[in-house]
């Protein structure tokens, strides 16, 4: 497609729950890289994709959180038990190489009640 | 680590004034790269103007240019001839060199309201 495509837009969910985040990159992006905004705050970074190479995940804040990237399609962000300090922008952006600019979706808002 | 501050929280300009915005970052990396990123009230990010540390010039794109003094570790993004639709939130963010090369650390940003 033209552009970082994210689904769903909009999510909302009960504590406890788990929730999936598809993001779908530029085509021909080898790179790809989520990031997490709250309200009102910069973005903290989550975890990046190479190609084939194993994920950079230092950026993940806990083991409930989880992500997932088949070749340089399709990356799903999986956070499990989901807790109300998990509300926030999750933005996924690509680009066409490590040091490339990174083009950004809409995002997913995640609310948990 | 890498570090992006932005010291201004909000900035009040008249349309068709040139604004500049702060940004000073840290880093112990000799090779970096620095991006201003433009976010309304829609949310998406949108790419602005990118800066290399060892680009010679300044870069400039349209209305945005970004001034790079490398000896203080600043990268303000200038904007001229300011117009409603820059009104928006703006990030400054740091590429590092060998570790961390890929993500992107993120200032707090500043939130720029153009006035009629």
């Amino acid at each position: 497609g033209a552009g970082v495509s994210q689904s769903p837009s909009n999510k909302v969910t009960e504590k406890g729950k788990d929730v999936e985040l598809r993001c779908d990159p530029i085509s021909g992006h080898t790179a790809l890289y989520w990031y997490r905004q709250r309200l009102g705050q910069g973005l903290e970074f989550l975890i990046y994709f190479q190609g084939n190479s194993a994920p950079d995940k230092s950026g993940l804040p806990s083991d409930r959180f989880s992500a997932e990237r088949t070749g340089e399609s399709v990356s799903t962000l999986t956070i499990q038990r989901t807790q109300q300090e998990d509300s926030a922008v999750y933005l996924c952006a690509s680009s066409l190489g490590p040091v490339a600019p990174q083009h950004f979706g809409d995002g997913t808002r995640l609310s948990i009640l | 680590a890498q570090k992006i501050t932005q010291t201004q929280p909000g900035m009040f300009v008249q349309e068709k004034e040139a604004v500049t915005l702060d940004c000073t970052y840290d880093t112990s990396d000799p090779s970096y790269g620095l991006f201003w990123y433009k976010q309304p009230s829609s949310g998406e990010m949108i790419f602005l103007i990118y800066q290399g540390s060892y680009d010679q010039q300044n870069a400039t794109e349209g209305r945005y240019s970004l001034n790079f003094q490398k000896a203080r570790k600043s990268a303000n993004l200038v904007i001229s001839a300011s117009q409603l639709g820059d009104s928006a939130m703006y990030f400054c963010a740091m590429r590092g060199g060998y570790q961390g090369a890929q993500k992107l650390v993120f200032g707090q940003g500043t939130r720029l309201t153009i006035n009629p």
